[in-house]
């Protein structure tokens, strides 16, 4: 089955102890890219990776990193999380035309 | 740089009655246009896309939306709405044929759908 897959989907850590949310699909698209959701405001795009080894910033990118090793692997790395960090996250990919996107089952993360 | 509203933040209907999601966008280029839906604690869900062609696209679950390229607007309808249609829907705008593939979502229309 073609598919984004998130982990974990449920998280609660605290402010400063570094972690990662892991993504990856089965589908060798080229484009992975990450949002936030947040209530009233919709969905951010945070960082996306057009191949491997090629990231780029978002609309919000400030206290996130994101590496493209592999073409099917998209992690999302917090070094130092913060409470404003407190989101939805949704890992998402696309063939190069962006016209199919495929969306993981979202990573619900509570900074306290 | 591209921008879509979502006028209505929820729209509160009775099942069976017919329904309309606003979604106007900004863009000075060509662009594709989607509806996605999120249900409970799920993520989300493509309802139908505009890429060219005919301005009526039909999805899934019996909605449809209308591209209008003059009131630069995206409507999302169904005619006939059930319990099961609550979720919350997000429209989006992508550049045709840009650099970063990049969608830019609304932010939200929460369709409650009471019995």
């Amino acid at each position: 089955e073609a598919q984004v897959t998130q982990n974990p989907r449920y998280l609660i850590t605290v402010t400063g102890k570094k972690l990662t949310v892991t993504c990856s699909q089965n589908m060798n698209h080229e484009y992975m890219s990450w949002y936030r959701q947040d209530p009233g405001l919709g969905l951010r795009q945070i960082y996306y990776s057009m191949n491997v080894e090629v990231t780029d910033k978002g609309d919000v990118p400030e206290g996130y990193k994101v590496s493209r090793k592999e073409k099917r692997n998209f992690p999302l790395i917090l070094e130092s999380p913060s409470p404003n960090q407190t989101s939805l996250y949704f890992c998402a990919s696309s063939p190069r035309t962006g016209l199919d996107y495929t969306f993981g089952s979202g990573t619900r993360l509570t900074v306290v | 740089a591209q921008s879509v509203t979502q006028l209505d933040s929820q729209v509160p209907v009775f099942e069976e009655a017919p329904v309309e999601l606003r979604c106007n966008y900004s863009s000075s280029v060509s662009v594709y246009l989607f509806w996605y839906v999120q249900y409970p604690n799920q993520g989300l869900q493509l309802l139908l896309k505009y890429l060219s062609g005919s301005t009526l696209v039909k999805g899934i679950n019996g909605f449809e939306a209308e591209f209008n390229k003059s009131q630069t607007s995206f409507h999302l309808r169904k005619p006939s709405v059930h319990i099961s249609d609550t979720a919350e829907y997000f429209c989006a705008v992508s550049d045709h044929g840009g650099a970063t593939n990049k969608l830019i979502f609304g932010t939200g229309t929460l369709l409650a759908v009471q019995p």
